[in-house]
């Protein structure tokens, strides 16, 4: 099946600065990459998403990015603000209603 | 206008004894989920409903086992509790995928 790894499992940044978060996957297949973010005591929801004919997709100080060669993706945070901290989870699915996720990232952003 | 809810929020229990989660989404999404999220926060699926068919079924010790009333119901029922069963519990739904899953607030369930 699916392997998704994601890095860094933690990452601190001051506010307003970037935030790079990493995931690589192993099947070619897959073709769908939703992030999540996951506040505290929340459930996770979902912030971007981007399909296998798109490079890249933007949503105000949110971006995605993906390199199908190299079989992997990127979620772009700008000007990050106190409330952007949370955990961000990756995932991957070859279709239907299989999703496979990373680790997690735990985003502490430093006012 | 909560999405998706569950019920209850938390749990507390005794090893050995049998509890139910319930879940309910109003999004009229044909698909369902069960994920387990552990300690460390890492999130795995464990069944998927299209329309009250399982269609996933991880490997799930068959003490779990959920039950569809209906296409917006998905409730999670497990026998003989175990300490490793505690974890939180989250239920998602969408449409046919792969699309957005939208989660539930989860169920923090606590093992004695």
């Amino acid at each position: 099946g699916e392997n998704v790894e994601q890095h860094p499992s933690t990452l601190s940044v001051q506010e307003g600065d970037s935030a790079v978060i990493k995931c690589t996957y192993s099947d070619s297949a897959s073709n769908y990459f939703p992030w999540y973010k996951q506040e505290l005591g929340k459930g996770p929801q979902l912030i971007i998403d981007i399909r296998s004919n798109v490079g890249e997709k933007k949503d105000q100080r949110i971006a995605v990015t993906l390199n199908k060669t190299a079989k992997h993706f990127s979620l772009h945070i700008t000007e990050t603000q106190p409330e952007d901290s949370a955990v961000y989870f990756c995932a991957a699915s070859i279709g239907g209603n299989q999703f496979y996720f990373g680790t997690g990232t735990s985003l502490t952003v430093i006012p | 206008d909560t999405a998706v809810s569950q019920t209850p929020k938390y749990l507390v229990t005794q090893m050995g004894n049998d509890k139910s989660i319930k879940c309910e989404q109003n999004l009229g999404h044909d698909t369902m989920y069960w994920y387990k999220q552990d300690s460390k926060k890492f999130l795995k699926i464990m069944f998927s409903y299209n329309n009250k068919e399982l269609i996933i079924n991880e490997t799930v010790p068959n003490r779990f086992s959920p039950k569809s009333p209906d296409k917006a119901h998905l409730n999670l029922h497990i026998n003989s509790l175990e300490l490793g069963d505690s974890a939180v519990y989250f239920c998602a739904s969408s449409r046919r995928g792969p699309e957005t899953q939208y989660f539930g607030p989860g169920t923090r369930l606590l093992v004695l």
